[in-house]
């Protein structure tokens, strides 16, 4: 069974400064898809990053990139530049069938202005 | 592009009745997922529909049932409601089995 584990309850980070969430993972399966969502206080999950297990490359969007260690199962989220917007709870997902995506418990970050 | 849609929003129920909570999903998204999220945990994956036919389903009983509806809207049914039913609900909906959309999901009391 596929498991991810994100061990940091919350962070918090000074406004303008970088911070990155820790996510690890469990898996047999050899393709998979890993997932950053950040999760407002409106409750809707809003998809961050993506990145496909088979590809190298780290995922970056703007101010938010990952650190994939496909061997460590390891995906880290970075945000550098912080904002007041992004204050939210992020959860990392992992899924190897492009559904069924299975769930850390969450990290909460808060931005100090 | 009008996103995804659930209702109600907030819905507070007797334990042992049933409740039916609803998503409209966008035009052309074939596939709908439901998910229940615990206070202060992740997601757990209930069930995925696919063209009105169930195509996926996570370790839940199956007093938890669902339909998926042609004009790509969806419910999730859950009868004799237990105290450990209490959470938020959350339907995502892909055109395409990934790049999910959430709805901002239904929080259900059971009392």
């Amino acid at each position: 069974a596929q498991t991810v584990t994100q061990s940091q309850p919350e962070m918090s980070v000074q406004e303008a400064e970088t911070v990155t969430l820790s996510c690890t993972y469990d898996t047999s399966e050899s393709d998979y898809y890993l997932f950053w969502y950040k999760q407002p206080p409106s409750r809707q999950m809003i998809l961050v990053i993506r990145q496909e297990a088979y590809k190298q490359q780290n995922a970056t969007e703007n101010r938010f990139s990952v650190n994939f260690q496909k061997a460590a199962k390891s995906f880290s989220l970075k945000i550098s530049d912080s904002q007041l917007g992004d204050a939210a709870m992020y959860f990392c997902a992992s899924t190897p069938r492009e559904y069924q995506l299975i769930w850390g418990a969450g990290t909460k970050l808060i931005i100090k202005p | 592009e009008t996103g995804v849609t659930q209702s109600p929003t907030h819905l507070i129920k007797t334990r042992g009745q049933q409740v039916t909570l609803r998503c409209s999903s966008q035009s052309g998204h074939n596939t709908v997922s439901w998910y229940q999220q615990a206070l202060g945990q992740g997601p757990q994956f209930i069930f995925q529909y696919y063209r009105e036919e169930e195509n996926g389903r996570g370790n839940f009983p199956p007093r938890f049932s669902g339909l998926q509806f042609p004009n790509y809207s969806s419910e999730l049914n859950v009868n004799a409601l237990e105290l450990d039913d209490s959470a938020l609900y959350l339907c995502a909906s892909s055109p395409n089995n990934y790049g999910y959309t959430f709805g901002s999901g239904t929080r259900l009391t059971v009392v």
